[in-house]
């Protein structure tokens, strides 16, 4: 069964720090999502993503972060300089027939 | 404003016992409601989804959950509980338009005794 992954599943870094976190979609799908979670709290959203463009952000979702498709299959999260509150877990989701799939996360830990 | 309520944080229940977790919802547009189950250090993985239809859903590991629009409810249950489905449980709603947000709850712990 096609599933959605990302790489890596748990990132270190610094504060102030650029990190791009990635995520692989299933193939057919169109729509694109970035959730995260927080360590003991709910699954957030920061934004949906389709055909090369943002359709909907969060407020959690400022200058600091930005997603891009740079290729055919992946789809990224950047987060320009982190923060120690950045320090959660990242899910990306894609969707089709309103249904969103979601990945296995990636743990980010911001130090 | 839009909003999902899980009410109970944290619930016990005993193997072989039936289960309820309750959802209440706020959503301007018609809702598609979902439950996920993530245990620790996982992922969500989808239990069951409502979009229309037979009020009355179907999903896998013997769930099902029902929508009851005049209560803005959507319960999970399952009738006989295994060790196995300790982990946490959320709701979620969202919109038949594609790039809409899902909205979770806060969740529910779900703890199995022996």
């Amino acid at each position: 069964e096609p599933e959605v992954t990302q790489t890596p599943s748990h990132q270190v870094t610094q504060m102030g720090q650029e990190v791009i976190l990635r995520c692989v979609p299933i193939s057919n799908h169109l729509y694109f999502y970035w959730y995260r979670q927080i360590l003991g709290q709910k699954v957030e959203f920061l934004v949906s993503f389709y055909n090369n463009e943002i359709s909907e952000k969060s407020e959690i979702f400022d200058d600091q972060f930005s997603v891009e498709r740079p290729d055919g299959s992946n789809f990224t999260l950047k987060i320009r300089s982190t923060k120690l509150e950045d320090s959660a877990m990242y899910f990306c989701a894609s969707r089709v027939e309103g249904e969103q799939y979601f990945g296995p996360g990636t743990r980010l830990t911001v130090t | 404003a839009q909003s999902v309520t899980q009410p109970d944080i944290h619930i016990t229940v005993s193997e072989g016992a039936s289960l309820e977790l309750r959802c209440n919802y706020s959503y301007g547009a018609t809702p598609y409601l979902f439950w996920y189950v993530q245990s620790p250090g996982q992922g969500l993985q989808l239990l069951l989804k409502y979009f229309s239809g037979d009020t009355l859903v179907q999903g896998i590991k013997g769930f099902e959950a029902e929508f009851k629009r005049s209560q803005s409810s959507f319960n999970l249950r399952k009738p006989s509980v295994h060790w196995s489905d300790a982990a946490e449980y959320f709701c979620a709603v969202g919109a038949k338009q594609a790039g809409t947000a899902l909205i979770f709850g806060k969740g529910t712990t779900l703890s199995v005794s022996s």
